[in-house]
């Protein structure tokens, strides 16, 4: 079983940078579709990003796209999103997901970090 | 605005029979598997059906799933209190080329 816990969430000012990172514990993330999924507050699940094994299967959603970039080091079985040019609209909790078919399958889930853009 | 749409509540009482719809194109349920999610007030979302009407183990048998054509359906037998969460269906879109989700819909058990 895979457990998942996201790390370096906050508080940013609009235009702002953050990191969040994903940590596996239990299995490899080497054969699983990792996403980011957000959630602002009181609201439903938006998904974010995805990213298999290489760096050459990677997707974001049409409201991120040019702003944030995911990313995964296999050998610390972490996934990261990095995200720039922060609005106000991007506060949310996020988390990452994890999966083995390549399409809308969330099986594994982290506990979720707070990210808050603010003045 | 969701591209697949779900009514935003549902009720039932303990024992009854409940049906949550996901509506959507071509291009997201028909063409692809659909999953469904429960979450719970509190902690993440937690898969409940996946590829349309697979049920990984441990959820109840209560819970079925099933999709014709642009839309899907999740139904809960059985109703009982601890049922009652927000409920989410998701999809590949081919054209997007990414995923996405119904709004969710609020199960209430009276």
């Amino acid at each position: 079983e895979v457990q998942l816990v996201e790390s370096g969430g906050g508080l940013v000012q609009p235009g702002g940078s953050l990191r969040v990172s994903c940590k596996a514990s239990g299995s490899s993330l080497t054969s699983y579709w990792m996403h980011w999924v957000r959630q602002a507050p009181g609201k439903g699940l938006v998904w974010v990003s995805r990213i298999y094994t290489n760096e050459n299967n990677i997707n974001y959603a049409d409201s991120v796209k040019g702003r944030f970039t995911v990313s995964r080091d296999n050998a610390k079985n972490t996934v990261y999103l990095q995200m720039s040019s922060l609005r106000a609209e991007d506060t949310a909790v996020y988390y990452c997901a994890a999966g083995k078919d390549s399409g809308a399958v969330f099986a594994y889930w982290g506990q979720g970090i707070l990210v808050t853009v603010s003045s | 605005q969701s591209v697949l749409t779900q009514p935003p509540s549902a009720s039932g009482t303990p024992g009854q029979r409940v049906t949550i719809s996901c509506s959507g194109s071509t291009s997201n349920i028909e063409n692809n598997f659909v999953y469904w999610y429960q979450q719970l007030p509190g902690p993440a979302p937690k898969l409940l059906i996946y590829r349309n009407n697979q049920r990984p183990s441990g959820v109840p048998d209560r819970f079925s799933g099933s999709k014709s054509g642009t839309s899907a359906s999740l139904a809960i037998s059985g109703l009982r209190s601890e049922d009652e969460a927000d409920y989410y269906c998701a999809a590949w879109d081919d054209s997007l080329s990414g995923v996405v989700f119904g709004g969710g819909t609020k199960l209430t058990v009276l």
